[in-house]
């Protein structure tokens, strides 16, 4: 069991610039879940897929935000033209889909600092 | 909508203290509840849940009991060590079709020696 894997595990960009995260799940799960964490502050939902499908996004997530899970195993979070406010740790989650007990394991999140 | 509140922190523990952070809950249904856990440098790790009314979750000496008549999920420990020095997250979640967690702000636990 490798746990849930993200990359980078630290991001510095200019105001302006696109960035895009990526995470891997758990092999075997088929949920994938984004979280996003500001200093001080519980997670987040921003967004979440089941196998391919983007099930619930959040008003978080703004227009300048996009994420994919194309073959229904990795999932990547882009950000364009960042912002300051942008600047917060995004986490990654997974769960195997089945009964009310769905729990979901974290990965240990990406950083991202907009200068 | 749903919420989770906690006891704000710091919580300032001396080694072998008895430990419990309050968390309280506004649901319009009938969810799960969780505690997670994020040591420093480390990614949250689940602590232990309940999934249902009168549960008692228990993990690392660490319980919590889902109270549905005060909306509660306090986390209790009976001796706390240095390593349990992290942040405590509560948060609820409902799986099925709707199935993002909503966590409180977090509790920083700091243990003396």
């Amino acid at each position: 069991d490798t746990g849930v894997s993200q990359n980078p595990r630290h991001k510095i960009t200019k105001r302006g610039q696109n960035v895009t995260f990526r995470c891997d799940p758990i092999s075997e799960h088929n949920r994938l879940y984004w979280y996003r964490q500001t200093l001080g502050q519980g997670p987040e939902f921003l967004t979440y897929f089941q196998n391919e499908a983007q099930l619930e996004k959040s008003r978080l997530l703004s227009d300048r935000f996009s994420a994919e899970r194309p073959k229904g195993s990795f999932s990547t979070l882009e950000i364009q033209r960042t912002e300051q406010g942008d600047s917060a740790m995004y986490l990654c989650a997974s769960s195997s889909a089945g009964g009310s007990t769905d729990t979901q394991y974290f990965g240990p999140g990406t950083r991202l600092t907009v200068l | 909508g749903d919420s989770v509140t906690q006891m704000e922190g710091p919580v300032t523990l001396s080694e072998e203290a008895f430990l419990t952070i309050n968390c309280t809950y506004t649901a319009t249904g009938y969810p799960s509840l969780f505690w997670y856990v994020q040591y420093p440098g480390e990614g949250l790790q689940l602590l232990l849940k309940a999934t249902k009314a009168d549960d008692k979750g228990s993990n690392k000496g660490f319980e919590a009991t889902y109270r549905k008549e005060t909306t509660s999920f306090h986390l209790e420990k009976g001796s706390v060590q240095v390593s349990d020095s992290a942040v405590y997250f509560c948060a609820l979640g409902y799986g099925g079709a709707t199935n993002k967690l909503i966590f409180g702000t977090g509790t920083l636990l700091a243990v003396q020696p």
